[in-house]
């Protein structure tokens, strides 16, 4: 079947625009995660949707990032005004339900790059 | 917080070698333990996963079991194959708090015919 899919796959932007990247989670599954991985680095976790409610968002660096899943399938991660130190590859997970015992699927991200 | 130390790499072998990828944590409560594996151009994949001391998680070949006395959770793989080279990471979640994993910073294996 399908697995998590992410759009772009590469973005690239200059400082000061603002971006929006797509995550279609695996049908059915109701828990959605954002993570930022910086290179050479593991992923970070930004936020994490339980259904349309953002269950936990306290990775989300400022307010310059945003997130939402409106009905409670596709996400949107949305960043305003970039920063070159926004580029990062941006990962999208999903689990039939939360808990540490529900594996996760990933993407295969989407590459930011601000110029 | 919670941490993930994992050795650095690259760790680089031939085919048929030995293979241990080294991973120590530091958690508050008793978490879940995980290692993820990313082959070049796709996304990170469960390679493994164990939930409390002393489980030995296992998977094509790879395996790691869980130490709480000395915070470990080392993965192994008799033999390794060119097709494994890719990235490990090391992770946990606190089945306490949230279960969002904390991971490692990835160690690449490059495995040579």
């Amino acid at each position: 079947g399908a697995g998590v899919s992410q759009t772009p796959s590469n973005k690239v932007t200059e400082k000061g625009k603002y971006v929006e990247l797509r995550c279609d989670p695996i049908s059915g599954h109701t828990a959605l995660y954002w993570y930022r991985q910086s290179l050479g680095q593991g992923p970070e976790f930004l936020i994490y949707f339980q259904g349309t409610g953002a269950a936990d968002d306290s990775g989300l660096p400022n307010d310059r990032f945003f997130a939402v899943r409106p009905e409670g399938s596709v996400s949107t991660l949305k960043i305003q005004r970039t920063e070159r130190g926004d580029s990062a590859v941006y990962l999208c997970a999903s689990s039939l339900l939360p808990g540490a015992y529900n594996e996760q699927f990933f993407g295969p991200g989407t590459r930011l790059t601000v110029l | 917080g919670d941490s993930v130390t994992q050795m650095e790499g690259p760790v680089t072998l031939s085919e048929e070698a030995f293979l241990t990828i080294n991973c120590t944590y530091t958690a508050t409560g008793y978490p879940s333990l995980f290692w993820y594996v990313q082959y070049p151009g796709e996304g990170l994949q469960l390679l493994l996963k164990a939930t409390k001391a002393d489980d030995k998680g296992s998977n094509k070949g790879f395996e790691a079991t869980y130490r709480k006395e000395t915070t470990s959770f080392h993965l192994e793989k008799g033999s390794v194959q060119v097709s494994d080279s890719a990235v490990y990471f090391c992770a946990l979640s606190d089945q306490g708090g949230s279960y969002i994993p904390t991971f490692g910073r990835g160690t690449s294996l490059i495995v040579h015919p």
